[in-house]
């Protein structure tokens, strides 16, 4: 398995919108419907973002969205906030119980 | 509220093993399967294998078979990953999630870094 392909920075003002892709291939992210997204600051463990390529887990807000087209899936977080500064991973079930995670991105809130 | 406690950090030698501890509370630990991934400095997330704690059954990525083993011990809800022959390259903060259901790591240890270095 390969990790998934996403760009390594990414940044936006305070208030805009920033998409960050999740490249993959039929074997994970166009095959599945299991796309999830991670969050993580400096020295932290990641956090639940994301599930079922757009959904959100309680508590998450929901200024963060996804979606997914064929072996792509995206990340738009939008009005931007300075705490949303964190590096993100994509995840892609695999099958048989794998998973694939992605390369990351740096989200930089200028 | 669920909490995952991870083992402190440890210093080995090439050719070494070294034992993660992750510690499970406030939910039913036979309930969840637990995964285990790592991380590289500055590098990204790699999915390691995974344990059901309903009967310990494993499924480990093709890259560590024959070099990691995960275990649990159900009567003080704690699963155990075990990595062998320990290699440079194996320095990474290794991280216990627990497995919510398909795409889901709802919630994940603080991390356990394991420094390989003669």
């Amino acid at each position: 398995q390969s990790a998934l392909t996403q760009p390594p920075s990414a940044s936006g003002s305070p208030g805009q919108s920033v998409t960050i892709s999740c490249t993959g291939t039929s074997s994970d992210v166009g095959g599945y419907n299991y796309v999830s997204w991670y969050q993580q600051h400096p020295g932290k463990a990641p956090k639940f973002m994301i599930y079922d390529v757009s959904k959100r887990p309680s508590g998450v807000p929901d200024r963060f969205s996804g979606s997914k087209s064929g072996n792509t899936a995206s990340l738009t977080v939008s009005g931007l906030q300075a705490e949303d500064e964190a590096d993100y991973y994509c995840s892609s079930y695999a099958g048989s119980n794998s998973y694939v995670f992605g390369t990351g991105t740096k989200v930089t809130v200028l | 509220q669920v909490q995952l406690e991870q083992s402190g950090t440890e210093v080995k030698k090439p050719g070494a093993s070294v034992k993660v501890s992750c510690k499970a509370s406030g939910y039913p630990f036979t309930g969840y399967f637990m995964y285990w991934m790592r991380q590289p400095p500055g590098q990204g997330l790699e999915w390691m294998g995974l344990i059901n704690p309903n009967g310990g059954a494993t499924t480990y990525a093709q890259k560590f078979q024959g070099r990691v083993t995960m275990t649990r011990d159900t009567s003080i809800s704690t699963a155990y990953m075990e990595i062998s022959s320990l290699r440079s390259d194996d320095t990474a903060v290794y991280y216990c999630a627990r497995h919510l259901g398909t795409g889901q790591f709802d919630f994940w240890g603080q991390g356990t870094l394991v420094i390989v270095s003669s």
